[in-house]
């Protein structure tokens, strides 16, 4: 099966400080990831679909600035949270997708963001 | 755009019996699939059960079914049997597909938790 990994799994920084975190498709490659956030007891919130060789493209109302998303490879997508604050803390999930002509989506564990 | 509404935020269930969880959309698309998610306490989303829309039989999964009535716009997930393991947040989830290709992007209703009691 196609696994989807993310490190970390939990962190927990200072107001003001960047982190970051990353999602890689382990025994597949994916043309596509999308990362979402999640806060207790509510659905998943799409904020970023991003493509690999090119830039992000983001949901209405997610700052670009605020969460900066590379795909550098077909492996790896990496979302950073810059300048983070207390309202950050958050569930953020990814998943990825093999190619665009199948609907199954692959998601990650998941990665707790606490911003002291 | 497209939009999916779970108006049931909580529900429970005796082990062994069956629960129906309800999930109605909004879309002007003919072509979608649809989707049952579950996400345990461990928080990993795991994939239940996926209808493409042009497909009028209902698609099963073990202990899984949905009925999925295109016209009303409703594709509920009834879960025979219920076992603790069951026990999780449940979404409806919506996809866009046209032309053999799915954008991908999938928007998910509120979201329903389920208790199995013993």
């Amino acid at each position: 099966g196609a696994v989807v990994s993310q490190h970390p799994s939990w962190v927990i920084c200072k107001s003001g400080t960047s982190v970051k975190i990353e999602c890689r498709s382990l025994d597949f490659q994916a043309t596509t990831m999308f990362w979402y956030r999640q806060f207790p007891k509510q659905s998943l919130m799409l904020m970023a679909t991003s493509n690999e060789g090119s830039k992000a493209t983001y949901e209405q109302g997610v700052e670009k600035d605020k969460f900066l998303i590379n795909h550098a490879s077909l492996t790896l997508s990496t979302l950073t949270v810059t300048s983070a604050h207390p309202e950050d803390s958050s569930f953020y999930i990814c998943s990825a997708r093999r190619d665009s002509y199948t609907p199954l989506m692959y998601f990650g564990p998941g990665t707790r963001l606490t911003v002291l | 755009a497209q939009t999916v509404t779970q108006s049931q935020p909580e529900m429970s269930v005796q082990e062994a019996e069956t629960v129906t969880l309800s999930c109605t959309y909004d879309t002007s698309e003919n072509n979608y699939y649809l989707f049952w998610y579950k996400q345990p306490p461990s928080r990993q989303m795991i994939l239940v059960i996926r209808q493409e829309a042009y497909k009028q039989q209902n698609a099963t999964e073990n202990r899984f079914s949905v009925n999925f009535q295109k016209a009303a716009k409703s594709f509920s997930l009834k879960i025979s049997d219920s076992q603790l393991g069951d026990t999780a947040m449940y979404f409806c989830a919506f996809m866009k597909w046209a032309g053999g290709t799915s954008y991908g992007k999938l928007t998910f209703g509120q979201g329903t938790i389920l208790t199995v009691h013993p």
